[in-house]
């Protein structure tokens, strides 16, 4: 079945930098691939999502890329700022579910 | 804006107990999911369901079932709770008939079990 490998599971750093994070999974077969982002005390929340005919999307300060023949993709924030502190998950679809990735903890410092 | 409600953010409750946890969804969405989330092992999917009455396995159902006879309506129950079943336990739901759509998730009920 399909596996997803998120790195890293934590990352700091300073407002105003930039922050990655990236995902691998084994499913060729995947074609959607969503992110989300958990704060304190809610449930995960879609930020942006990428399907396999599509290399790239950008949605303001956030955007993903996807590498379909490496099997990889990656979540990029810009401009960091406090506020986009929380836990990140990455998912990929695998026949009549999706899998998610362990999760990273950003922390954006003032 | 799609809204999935888990009937409670924190319950406690004894080992052998059986119990309940219930979502609800306003969006008439086809799809509904349980999933456990645990520091190190990300969202894990439990049970789904398709369609009104219908349920499927996820990758973690052992200890649980799940009812769903109305299609805004999906219940997770412990059959008879285990320690090992303290959890953060989260509901989604999405639209149409696959797994290319985005899920949309309740905020969580916290479950410790004694």
């Amino acid at each position: 079945g399909e596996n997803v490998e998120q790195h890293p599971s934590t990352l700091s750093v300073q407002e105003g930098d930039s922050a990655v994070i990236k995902c691998t999974y084994s499913d060729s077969a995947s074609n959607y691939f969503p992110w989300y982002k958990q704060e304190l005390g809610k449930g995960p929340q879609l930020i942006i999502d990428i399907r396999s005919n599509v290399g790239e999307k950008k949605d303001q300060r956030i955007a993903v890329t996807l590498n379909k023949t490496a099997k990889h993709f990656s979540l990029h924030i810009t401009e960091t700022q406090p506020e986009d502190s929380a836990v990140y998950f990455c998912a990929a679809s695998s026949s009549d579910k999706l899998i998610f990735g362990t999760g990273t903890r950003l922390q954006v410092f003032p | 804006d799609v809204k999935v409600t888990q009937s409670s953010r924190y319950l406690v409750k004894r080992t052998g107990e059986k119990v309940f946890l219930e979502c609800v969804q306003d969006m008439d969405h086809e799809n509904m999911f349980w999933y456990r989330q645990d520091p190190g092992l990300g969202l894990r999917l439990i049970y789904f369901s398709y369609d009104v009455k219908m349920k499927e396995k996820g990758d973690i159902p052992e200890g649980y079932s799940v009812s769903r006879e109305k299609k805004e309506r999906f219940s997770l129950i412990l059959e008879s709770a285990s320690t090992n079943q303290t959890s953060m336990y989260l509901c989604a739901s999405s639209f149409g008939s696959s797994s290319n759509q985005p899920q949309h998730f309740g905020d969580g009920t916290r479950l410790s079990i004694l």
